[in-house]
């Protein structure tokens, strides 16, 4: 059966400081990966997907970049964070006929 | 990518009540989920209807895909507190952006 983890689960980060984080699929190939973030309160905001290795689009323009050195691996980064970065974030992925997404348990990012 | 509008936004209601909540658009889509998301977790799918005019059932709810695939409803029959969540739809069409979703809150 397939997989997805994401971490870390929680993170407090200075304004100013860099981000990593990552999320990993098990089970499946070729999947389509998503990152997403969700404001408190708020509903999803996608961020970045991507049908490849090093095949990524970005959604909204802003602070942050994502790449996917490797099949079944996503990464979500910031050289300085923001105030404004600061949220749940989500990874996801899909088959590659776009069925269903499948969602990791997220990390909730505070930035201080 | 299409917008997909969802009403209310907000819901609260006591156990045992009825109600009903909306994803809709302008465009076709070949396929609509409905996602539930609890606080600090991520959504879990519910359902994917793919024919106009389809109704499923999952327990107490009933979900239902307009004939023309251009929205659907979700029926939550005799509420509970474990109902409590964030209710977002997607469609496949522009299923890389969610509905702002309800959010569904039942008191005891």
């Amino acid at each position: 059966s397939q997989t997805i983890h994401q971490w870390p689960a929680t993170l407090v980060q200075p304004v100013g400081s860099p981000l990593s984080l990552e999320c990993t699929v098990e089970g499946t190939s070729n999947p389509n990966l998503y990152w997403y973030r969700q404001a408190a309160g708020r509903g999803l905001q996608l961020l970045f997907y991507s049908v490849g290795i090093g095949q990524i689009s970005s959604e909204v323009p802003q602070n942050l970049s994502a790449s996917r050195p490797q099949d079944r691996q996503f990464i979500l980064s910031s050289k300085k964070l923001l105030l404004s970065d600061s949220g749940f974030y989500l990874c996801a992925w899909t088959r590659i006929d776009n069925s269903p997404l499948h969602f990791g348990n997220g990390t909730r990012l505070t930035v201080t | 990518t299409q917008l997909l509008e969802q009403s209310p936004q907000f819901l609260s209601i006591q156990e045992g009540e009825n109600l009903t909540v909306y994803c809709n658009s302008s465009s076709v889509f070949s396929s609509l989920q409905w996602y539930r998301q609890e606080p600090g977790e991520g959504p879990v799918l519910l359902v994917t209807v793919v024919t106009g005019g389809e109704v499923k059932k999952l327990k107490r709810l009933t979900f239902q895909f307009g004939d023309a695939r251009k929205d659907s409803s979700l029926h939550i029959t005799a509420a509970q507190p474990g109902d409590t969540g964030l209710y977002p739809c997607t469609g496949t069409a522009s299923k890389l952006t969610f509905g702002t979703g309800t959010r569904l809150q039942v008191t005891l």
